[in-house]
Order: C-alpha cells, then structure tokens, then sequence
C-alpha cells in the first residue's frame, strides 16, 4: 500500500506570512497533485506536477516535485484570507494494476486571520 | 455540462439499512471512483472503475459494492450499514487524457445511527 505523510495537519497563520506544506512518501508516483477544497464541497485541482524537480507557480503559490518523484512542498507567499481551506495532495499511480488510482494525503487544514 | 452529480446531498441511515448512493458523469469520462473523507484521513479509496463492465477495490472496499453498467453512472451500495461508515462520500471522475485530474461531486454526508 502506498502512503502520503501531508503536514502539518493544521496551520494557523496570520495575513501575510508565508507558509509551506509538504508531502512525503517512500513510494515513487508518475505525477503528483495538489487540491483545494472548500467546506461542503468537493475538492478541485490547483496543479500536477510530471517531472522530477519540476517546479510550477500559481500566483503566489509554488509547487514543487521532488527530483526522486516521492516527495512535493507547496509554498504559499504572502498568505491571505481567501487562501483558507484545506489542502491535500494526491499521488497518481501509473504502472501495472494500481493504474489511474490516487492516493491521497491527509489533508492540511490552512486558517489564515485577517 | 453539469460535470459530476451526486444523489442525495445527506442521509441518515439506521444500523442494519441498505442503500445507493447515485453518481453520475456528463464528460465522457473512462475512470470513475469513490472515496470516503473521515477527519484527518484525508480521503480514502473505496472502490474505482476504469470502464463500464469493469471495476476493482480499493483502500476500504469493505461493506460497499459497486456496479458499471454505463459509462455515465456508477452508483456505490451500501449492503448493511453500520456506524462506522459515517462519513462524507465523494464520487470523481478522471480520464487519462487529462492526467487523471479527479472530478469530484458535491458530496454526501452519510449518518448512520
């Protein structure tokens, strides 16, 4: 079975900070996700990262694949008040009989205060 | 396109009651599957399909099946219903063409007393 270690579980921050979110795993993944999800609702991709090392940005959110494909961090600069939710990330399968299935990580609850 | 649907929106459930979550897919999507969203567990993978006909186990199958007779549905029963699977379920879709980006519906939250 493989395994997604997210933390921290819960991150409380003020307007402004900076923060980082990670997500480890002795596994190697063919690509890694990231999502946000609001209360009552389903989450909705924010990025995949493909490539080892790969680092994508979204705004001020930075995204980046470890050069092994096992581990990936989110960075957020500057965090606001809209950036509240949770955060998990996903780890896609693509070889033999796991192919197309996700694991997920725990989650990262994010709370940032005006 | 209303992408992902899911019936109902909330359900209580005695111990021992059976019933069917409906999920349904307007994308064309080949991949479809259910998790369950517990408190600090992220979500886990109950059950997934990769086309109708076909469908496999995943993380916590236990207590649910699951049928795909069309590429659009894929509803998720619940044989015997039992504290333990109080929860929030959610049904995505994906497809390999897009990375297997999963679609999620609204979700249902399921109590079962």
């Amino acid at each position: 079975t493989q395994l997604l270690e997210q933390s921290p579980q819960f991150l409380s921050i003020q307007e402004g900070e900076n923060l980082t979110v990670y997500c480890n795993s002795s596994s190697v993944f063919s690509s890694l996700q990231w999502y946000r999800q609001e209360p009552g609702e389903g989450p909705v991709l924010l990025v995949t990262v493909v490539t080892g090392g790969e680092v994508k940005k979204l705004k001020r959110l930075t995204f980046q694949f470890g050069d092994a494909r096992k581990d990936s961090s989110l960075h957020i600069t500057a965090a606001q008040p809209g950036d509240t939710g949770l955060y998990l990330c996903a780890g896609v399968n693509a070889g033999g009989t796991s192919y197309g299935k996700l694991t997920f990580g725990q989650g990262t609850i994010l709370t940032v205060h005006p | 396109n209303a992408g992902v649907t899911q019936t109902p929106k909330f359900q209580v459930l005695k111990t021992g009651q059976s019933m069917t979550l409906q999920c349904a897919q307007d994308m064309n999507h080949e991949y479809m599957s259910w998790y369950r969203q517990d408190p600090g567990m992220g979500l886990r993978l109950i059950h997934y399909s990769v086309g109708a006909g076909i469908t496999d186990q995943g993380e916590v199958p236990n207590g649910y099946n699951v049928s795909r007779s069309t590429t659009e549905d894929f509803p998720l029963r619940l044989l015997s219903a039992a504290p333990s699977q109080t929860s929030v379920y959610f049904c995505a879709s994906s497809s390999t063409s897009e990375g297997f980006e999963q679609y999620f519906g609204p979700g249902t939250r399921l109590t079962v007393t």
